[in-house]
């Protein structure tokens, strides 16, 4: 089976860094993805690491190490409008499974002014 | 990118009944997936679509409860049939895009009370 973990809530204050982790268990590892939602609206995709290391895309980041089976989400120099649920998934498109992803829990970021 | 849209966006049904979601999208796209994402959760794949097959169900799910149906590669539907309360849910369709097909991309939603 495929299991995720992440923290179920972070807070942190305006023009912060925060750093959100997932560790993840699976038979079969094709990439993992970082996705956000707000309140009441669908996912969107913010990134995906297939290869180790540090994918950056403005100011959010993302980390892969396979072979600790961990990721994180890196959001810096934090907005209000940063406060958002954000999921780690695995899965994709190079995989048998045809592009099907499997979240995480999520995470609740609240950002303070 | 591809842009998704769903039919009805919202509604409130009776238990035992069934509601039908359409979704829409503005690309020809091999698979579609649907995924349920209950209040405060996260999203569960519900099933595959695949235009010319059979859906594919993940564990936990079945065509009974959740008939789909691929006419064409820009639509699908998902039926809740006979629903109950536990249904309440937001019930949600992606497609697979992007450069290396790394991105999926989702519709709105359909978010469901079932009284």
């Amino acid at each position: 089976g495929q299991s995720l973990e992440q923290p179920s809530e972070v807070t942190a204050v305006e023009g912060a860094i925060v750093q959100i982790n997932c560790t993840y268990q699976t038979s079969g590892f094709y990439g993992l993805s970082w996705y956000q939602q707000h309140d009441g609206g669908a996912p969107t995709f913010l990134s995906y690491n297939a290869l180790d290391g540090l994918e950056e895309t403005g100011r959010f980041s993302s980390f892969l190490s396979r072979s600790d089976s961990y990721g994180y989400l890196l959001l810096q120099e934090l907005q209000m409008k940063d406060s958002a649920s954000y999921f780690c998934a695995v899965g994709g498109r190079r995989s048998n499974q045809g592009g099907k992803l499997i979240f995480g829990q999520g995470t609740e970021l609240s950002v303070k002014p | 990118s591809a842009v998704i849209s769903q039919k009805p966006s919202r509604d409130i049904c009776q238990r035992g009944t069934s509601l039908t979601i359409q979704c829409q999208v503005d690309s020809q796209v091999t698979m579609m997936f649907w995924y349920r994402q209950q209040p405060g959760q996260s999203l569960t794949l519900i099933a595959t679509a695949n235009q010319g097959s059979e859906a594919t169900y993940e564990s936990g799910f079945v065509i009974d409860k959740f008939p789909i149906s691929r006419p064409n590669l820009t639509f699908s539907t998902l039926t809740v049939s006979n629903m109950s309360p536990e249904d309440s849910s937001i019930y949600l369709c992606s497609v697979v895009g992007g450069v290396y097909q790394e991105t999926q991309y989702f519709g709105p939603g359909t978010r469901l009370l079932v009284l």
